[in-house]
C-alpha cells in the first residue's frame, strides 16, 4: 500500500459545482497536511495548509483532515474554470522530517 | 519578487552527457529542495538542504549530486544523463522544514535521448 493514495482523475465538472477531492494515506504520523494546485506547465503552489485535525476554510476553499480515518479532503465552492488545474496532497510528519509525501495529483477541469 | 528561478527551463541532453541545473530564491529561506515529477509517479525528493552548509539524500537520490552554494543557491547535477532521468525537475524552499510550507520554481524539463 502507498503511503498516500490520490484518485488521479480526471475530473469534469461544470462552473458553479461544488467539487470534492479526496487523499488516503497510511503512517499515523503525518500531521500537516497540505493542498498544493499545479496549473499545466507551471510549479505547485500551496493552497491550503491545516495542522492535524479538523477544518479550515479559505474563500472559497474548504481544507478538511479526519485523521482517525486517514483521510483528508478539499472542498471548491462555487467552482470556477479558472480552477482547472491538478491538484495535489501532500503531508508531513514534522519533528524535523524533511521528507514531503505527495499524492499523485487529481486533474480538473471546470467547464464554462 | 522573483520567488523561485530555474535555469535552464528546456535541456535535450544525449545519454552519458553532464549538466547542471541551476536553482537560486530570493525569499530568504533557509531550506531547499530537488524534486523530479515523473507521469504516475507524483512528486519525488531528490535531495534537500535543510540549511546553508548542508545537503542530504532525498527518495531518489541515484545519479544525482547537489551542492548548496550559498543561502540563495542550490544546483543539482547529473554527472552521467540516461533515459531514465528524463523528467521535469523542480526546485524548491521553504523557510524551515517542509511543514512550513514550499515555493517551488517553475519547472525544468529535461529530455535524456
Amino acid at each position: 500500500q502507498k503511503e498516500v493514495e490520490q484518485d488521479p482523475g480526471p475530473l469534469s465538472v461544470p462552473e458553479g459545482a461544488i467539487v470534492s477531492l479526496n487523499c488516503t494515506y497510511s503512517n499515523s504520523a503525518f500531521q500537516y497536511f497540505m493542498w498544493y494546485r499545479q496549473y499545466s506547465r507551471k510549479g505547485p503552489e500551496l493552497l491550503m495548509y491545516t495542522y492535524s485535525s479538523g477544518n479550515k476554510e479559505d474563500g472559497r476553499f474548504t481544507a478538511q483532515v479526519d485523521k482517525s480515518s486517514k483521510y483528508i479532503s478539499l472542498f471548491i465552492r462555487d467552482s470556477q474554470p479558472s480552477d482547472s488545474a491538478t491538484y495535489l496532497c501532500a503531508m508531513s510528519a514534522g519533528a524535523g522530517s524533511y521528507q514531503l509525501t505527495f499524492g499523485k495529483g487529481t486533474k480538473l477541469s471546470v467547464i464554462p | 519578487n522573483a520567488g523561485v528561478t530555474q535555469t535552464p527551463k528546456f535541456q535535450v541532453l544525449k545519454t552519458g552527457q553532464s549538466m547542471t541545473l541551476q536553482c537560486a530564491q530570493d525569499m530568504n529561506h533557509n531550506s531547499m529542495y530537488w524534486y523530479r515529477q515523473d507521469p504516475g509517479m507524483g512528486l519525488r525528493l531528490i535531495y534537500y538542504s535543510a540549511s546553508e552548509g548542508t545537503t542530504d539524500k532525498g527518495e531518489v537520490p541515484n545519479g544525482y549530486n547537489v551542492s548548496r552554494l550559498n543561502k540563495r543557491e542550490f544546483s543539482l547535477r547529473l554527472e552521467s544523463a540516461a533515459p531514465s532521468q528524463t523528467s521535469v525537475y523542480f526546485c524548491a524552499s521553504s523557510e524551515a522544514g517542509p511543514d512550513t510550507a514550499l515555493t517551488f520554481g517553475a519547472g525544468s524539463r529535461l529530455t535524456v535521448l
